[in-house]
């Protein structure tokens, strides 16, 4: 019972266009989400996170879009730079429990010169 | 360096014998948190410490894991008698508080033979 979903494994985006990672939950008592990226052999690293009360949050090249209604969120980075080829995982959490995240199982994004 | 470290970062061994990995936190950080994850699949969380609070273990897959933390600082996962499914990737992670996002480590890989 997956209670975040990546349903794409993999995605390939042209160096420079905007890349979208999307992200489904089942839980509706998730109120906080977080978006990190991963290399290989290194550790997950923190990127950006939305609360419940808000619809959008904004970082530099990535935002965060939450849809509460679709029980969807999905993760922009425009313009898209080699650096950004990673593996993205989301992950939610929610109160109580507010430290026990449940993570997706991540979608690989290529970015190709 | 300030990260969160962990060792060993590969550990090979066979099975049936007892584990220890070790996780050295950011200094200061009360919340300390380790996971696990298998090929392809997203963290699993097992266990977490917050300050002197007693731990949420509610993770951990069955008795042959136990993890302590000394001094609220440096924490210790333990696994005995080993056993081929439990051949992952260890990650730990710790963060100054609740809701606060995760800083993570670069994992131990365990292989067990």
């Amino acid at each position: 019972d997956q209670q975040v979903k990546q349903n794409s494994p993999s995605l390939s985006v042209q160096e420079g266009r905007i890349s979208i990672l999307n992200c489904d939950y089942t839980n509706s008592m998730f109120d906080y989400f977080l978006w990190y990226k991963k290399y290989p052999a290194e550790g997950p690293t923190f990127l950006i996170s939305i609360s419940s009360i808000k619809d959008k949050n904004e970082d530099g090249r990535f935002t965060v879009f939450l849809n509460k209604s679709a029980k969807h969120l999905s993760l922009h980075i425009v313009p898209s730079q080699p650096g950004d080829s990673a593996v993205y995982f989301c992950a939610a959490s929610s109160r109580p429990s507010n430290y026990q995240l449940i993570w997706g199982a991540g979608t690989k994004l290529i970015i190709k010169p | 360096g300030a990260g969160v470290s962990q060792s060993p970062s590969n550990k090979v061994t066979e099975k049936g014998k007892d584990v220890e990995l070790r996780c050295d936190p950011i200094s200061g950080h009360t919340a300390l948190y380790w996971y696990r994850q298998s090929l392809g699949q997203g963290l699993e969380f097992l266990i977490y410490f917050q300050g002197n609070s007693a731990p949420d273990k509610s993770g951990l897959p069955s008795d042959r894991f136990s993890a302590e933390r000394t001094g609220g600082s440096v924490s210790t996962l333990t696994i005995q008698r080993t056993q081929q499914e439990d051949s992952a990737v260890y990650l730990c992670a710790s963060s100054p508080g609740l809701r606060q996002p995760q800083h993570f480590g670069d994992g131990t890989r365990l292989s067990i033979l």
